[in-house]
């Protein structure tokens, strides 16, 4: 049922970008993308969401293609702090407020 | 300050007694959820509510029971009819602000444990 693929794993060293990607290519064409993030035994965090258009705030930038069939999230200068998974989420079917959450992608950021 | 609570942050209960876990927000929103993560697993949807007195299935909700008598309220009852009950447990809740705008807010989780 996952409507959204991501790496398994990635490492950043601190100080550097970390580029996050996200396959979504059954996306619909009013359906947001959403990103989130879970350090260890902690509840998700909400991080940012998109639709067509590249968005920026405090936390992170998100990059979607032209297609909509993936995204990039960026931390710009990554921390030992931002070690966590990071999900990508995209509401399945219309309507409703189910969302499927895959295994997400394990960033380690590295000293 | 606006939140989710639940409570408590760790739960036991010996197999076969059924138990309740409480999630409370003070964020007037609409719409609530319960999911369940196991060991280095993503969340899997259990029950969600998007107005009080209605909720609905999620994908593994067998062994699982919810009520949604007020909005600021959605406990989730595990059942003795769960088969593997052990897991950590997330409540969140969110308000539609457009058809396809939900940015889902989360509580801190309740680890259970059956002993």
């Amino acid at each position: 049922d996952a409507k959204t693929t991501q790496p398994p794993s990635m490492d950043c060293a601190e100080g550097r970008a970390a580029n996050l990607p996200c396959n979504h290519s059954t996306i619909s064409g009013n359906e947001y993308v959403y990103w989130y993030r879970q350090i260890h035994s902690q509840g998700p965090q909400y991080i940012i969401h998109g639709l067509k258009n590249n968005e920026t705030n405090e936390m992170a930038s998100l990059i979607i293609t032209e297609d909509r069939k993936s995204s990039t999230l960026i931390l710009p200068h990554a921390t030992l702090r931002d070690t966590a998974v990071y999900y990508c989420i995209v509401r399945v079917g219309s309507g409703t407020y189910k969302y499927i959450f895959g295994t997400g992608t394990r960033l380690k950021v590295l000293a | 300050d606006g939140g989710i609570t639940q409570s408590p942050k760790y739960l036991f209960r010996k197999e076969g007694q059924n138990v309740t876990l409480s999630c409370e927000q003070n964020l007037n929103h609409d719409a609530m959820y319960w999911y369940r993560q196991d060991p280095g697993q993503g969340l899997r949807l259990i029950y969600y509510s998007q107005i009080v007195n209605d909720f609905q299935k999620g994908d593994i909700a067998e062994g699982y029971s919810v009520s949604r008598e007020k909005k600021e309220s959605f406990p989730l009852t595990v059942t003795s009819a769960q088969k593997n009950p052990t897991a950590f447990y997330l409540c969140a809740s969110s308000t539609p602000r457009g058809r396809n705008y939900n940015e889902q807010f989360f509580g801190p989780g309740t680890r259970l444990t059956v002993l």
